[in-house]
């Protein structure tokens, strides 16, 4: 299931830097995105979403952008701090409730 | 902060067995879901629940699983008889609504299982 794809397996970047995570879907019948951070040993906790009708999300130091016609969606964490170091997942849903997920990425945010 | 619980946080069985991993989900939320994330590949949809029935279904999700709310508090996935290829993390969900911006899934810590 290639639908929803995030092709990098991980990021660094230096505490108080922009962390930009990339996200790619092939589905355009998708109607929300979501990302979600994860902790070892915790399930996937909500952080930010988006209507496809949106271009730009914003909460606090978290802000998602949409293009859909490029169907590509990125999530800015500006400033990174440490506890920001996790894996991101960016998850897509179509009309009914089941999301569909990218591989993840891992953020590593050095201090 | 409510949550949604998953026990057992992990599970071993023996090919063949029968498995049931339990949730609770938060306490006003109507929709249930189960997904399963094996070790190194995506988190994967199985199923979503709602009104005591299944609402939609994923391929991988076959006769072999099954989901019920027995008791209006717990919500269950049943493996009849486990597999090797079903060792993975899985994990519940619960949402208030069904869809809409309101439709954000919160998710349980995951239960590991692991088929020997």
């Amino acid at each position: 299931d290639q639908q929803v794809k995030q092709n990098s397996p991980s990021l660094s970047v230096q505490e108080g830097r922009i962390s930009i995570l990339n996200c790619d879907y092939t589905n355009s019948m998708f109607d929300y995105f979501l990302w979600y951070k994860k902790y070892p040993a915790e399930g996937p906790t909500f952080l930010i979403s988006i209507s496809s009708i949106k271009d730009k999300n914003e909460d606090g130091r978290f802000t998602v952008f949409l293009n859909k016609s490029a169907k590509h969606l990125s999530l800015h964490i500006v400033p990174s701090q440490p506890g920001d170091s996790a894996v991101y997942f960016c998850a897509a849903r179509e009309s009914g409730s089941r999301l569909t997920f990218g591989e993840g990425t891992q953020l590593t945010v050095n201090p | 902060e409510p949550e949604v619980t998953q026990t057992p946080s992990h599970q071993v069985t023996q090919m063949g067995q029968e498995v049931i991993l339990r949730c609770v989900p938060i306490s006003n939320h109507l929709y249930f879901y189960w997904y399963r994330q094996i070790l190194g590949q995506k988190v994967e949809f199985l199923v979503s629940f709602y009104n005591n029935e299944i609402s939609e279904k994923s391929e991988i999700f076959d006769d072999q699983f099954s989901v019920e709310r027995p008791d209006g508090s717990n919500f269950t996935l049943k493996i009849r008889s486990t597999k090797l290829e079903d060792s993975a993390m899985y994990f519940c969900a619960s949402t208030r609504t069904g869809g809409g911006s309101k439709n954000i899934q919160y998710f349980g810590a995951g239960t590991r299982l692991s088929v020997l």
